[in-house]
């Protein structure tokens, strides 16, 4: 089944205590990307990624780093985790129609 | 960055009822786009639009890519339970570095109690 995963779907986590959350997709999708999701402000864009080891950040990059080794993968790394950074969070990998394939989500809070 | 103004923010529906939201935006955009979200899910791609003036049709939905290329609106006829969701509108633009896409905030669509 072509599908986006993302891991862990939930995490409660504490200030400052690095954390990443992954993401792979089956498809061989090109482009990836990833998104937070804050009640009113719809889908912001983190960070994407057009192909391996080619990233570029979005509209809210500050805070979060990404690392595309692999055409499947693309982490998502919290260095040091601040409250503000509470929210859930989407990946999403694009087929060659443009169409965008969202995993389950990532509900991540920071204490 | 761009910003795209989605409305209603949130809406009840009655079984049976056409309901619409739409989206507008400062700037111009190549690409309109309808997700629905349900709970605990990421967004699904409901409809895709790709010229200004069109007017794209899937099952009871319908939404139409505006003249001006700044703004959106989709329907839904004849409403049933199961289209109870968060509903966002998407533009997108065509860029050097990729294609970018920017959400409006979503409607929440809820059923009258």
């Amino acid at each position: 089944e072509a599908q986006v995963t993302q891991n862990p779907r939930y995490l409660i986590t504490v200030t400052g205590k690095k954390l990443t959350v992954t993401c792979s997709q089956n498809m061989n999708h090109e482009y990836m990307s990833w998104y937070r999701q804050d009640p009113g402000l719809g889908l912001r864009q983190i960070y994407y990624s057009m192909n391996v080891e080619v990233t570029d950040k979005g509209d809210v990059p500050e805070g979060y780093k990404v690392s595309r080794k692999e055409k499947r993968n693309f982490p998502l790394i919290l260095e040091s985790p601040s409250p503000n950074q509470t929210s859930l969070y989407f990946c999403a990998s694009r087929d060659a129609y443009n169409e965008q394939f969202f995993g389950p989500g990532t509900r991540l809070t920071v204490l | 960055g761009q910003q795209l103004n989605q409305s209603p923010q949130s809406m009840f529906i009655q079984e049976g009822e056409d309901v619409s939201m739409n989206c507008t935006s400062s700037s111009i955009f190549n690409t309109w786009l309808w997700y629905k979200q349900d709970p605990g899910e990421g967004p699904v791609l409901l409809i895709a639009l790709y010229k200004a003036g069109e007017l794209t049709s899937n099952g009871r939905l319908t939404a139409q890519f505006g003249i001006t290329r700044k703004d959106s609106f989709l329907n839904i006829s004849a409403s049933i339970p199961s289209d109870v969701g968060i509903y966002f509108c998407a533009g997108q633009e065509i860029k050097a570095a990729g294609n970018k896409l920017t959400f409006g905030g979503g409607t929440r669509v809820l059923v009258k109690p």
